[in-house]
């Protein structure tokens, strides 16, 4: 069965700091899905990635895709407030289901 | 319609009743997901349908779980005999993508999810 593993699962970080946040799934697939999710919100659709090494940036935030090594890295350039959010990865396996991560909570201090 | 619809958006009842909760997919999308969340939680998969049919129920996690679709739009959720541990958000996500023959992205669309909670 797919498993899809996020760390960490909570971050708190002082604003102007950089981070990664780490998504490793268990099988082969070449399609993943970072979403964010606001508190009492439901999940927005932030970045695809569709292939080997593919990179995708969006102001602060930068998402990768390595499917050799099953790991993708969204990485969070000097955060500010506005990041605070839960981050979910997703993958997309050959049945069409779509899997998720169990979500990182970032929260940023002033 | 413009997005993906649920319904109620809150639902309180007793443990032991039944309860269905609704999703409207948006117009045309062939893909409808129904994920649970629980406070603080990841999204946990519960079922898939591809049209009308659910090539994927692993998701489920007990017989008193059931999930329909008819018309290849609107599904239902139906929880019978509610316990405590039932008591989540279920988030339902649609999406244009086929069956058949898989490649490009498949973006899912979320609806604001039925939260529910069983006393």
């Amino acid at each position: 069965e797919l498993k899809v593993e996020q760390n960490p699962l909570f971050l708190s970080m002082q604003e102007g700091k950089n981070y990664t946040i780490y998504c490793n799934y268990s099988t082969t697939s070449d399609r993943l899905y970072w979403y964010r999710q606001d508190p009492g919100k439901s999940l927005e659709s932030l970045f695809v990635l569709l292939s080997n090494g593919a990179v995708k940036q969006e102001g602060r935030l930068m998402a990768s895709l390595d499917t050799k090594a099953r790991l993708s890295t969204l990485h969070i350039t000097a955060a500010v407030h506005d990041l605070s959010a839960t981050y979910f990865c997703a993958v997309d396996t050959v049945n069409n289901d779509m899997r998720f991560g169990a979500g990182t909570r970032l929260t940023v201090k002033p | 319609g413009a997005g993906v619809s649920q319904s109620p958006s809150n639902k309180v009842t007793e443990k032991g009743k039944d309860v269905e909760l609704r999703c409207d997919p948006i117009s045309g999308h062939t893909a409808l997901y129904w994920y649970r969340q629980s406070l603080g939680q990841g999204l946990e998969f519960l079922i898939y349908f591809q049209g009308n049919s659910a090539p994927d129920k692993s998701g489920l996690p007990s017989d008193r779980f059931s999930a329909e679709r008819t018309g290849g739009s609107v599904s239902t959720l139906t929880i019978q005999r509610t316990q405590q541990e039932d008591s989540a958000a279920y988030l339902c996500a649609s999406s244009p993508r086929t069956s058949g023959k898989v490649s490009g992205a498949n973006v899912l669309t979320f609806g604001a999810g039925s939260r529910l909670t069983v006393l």
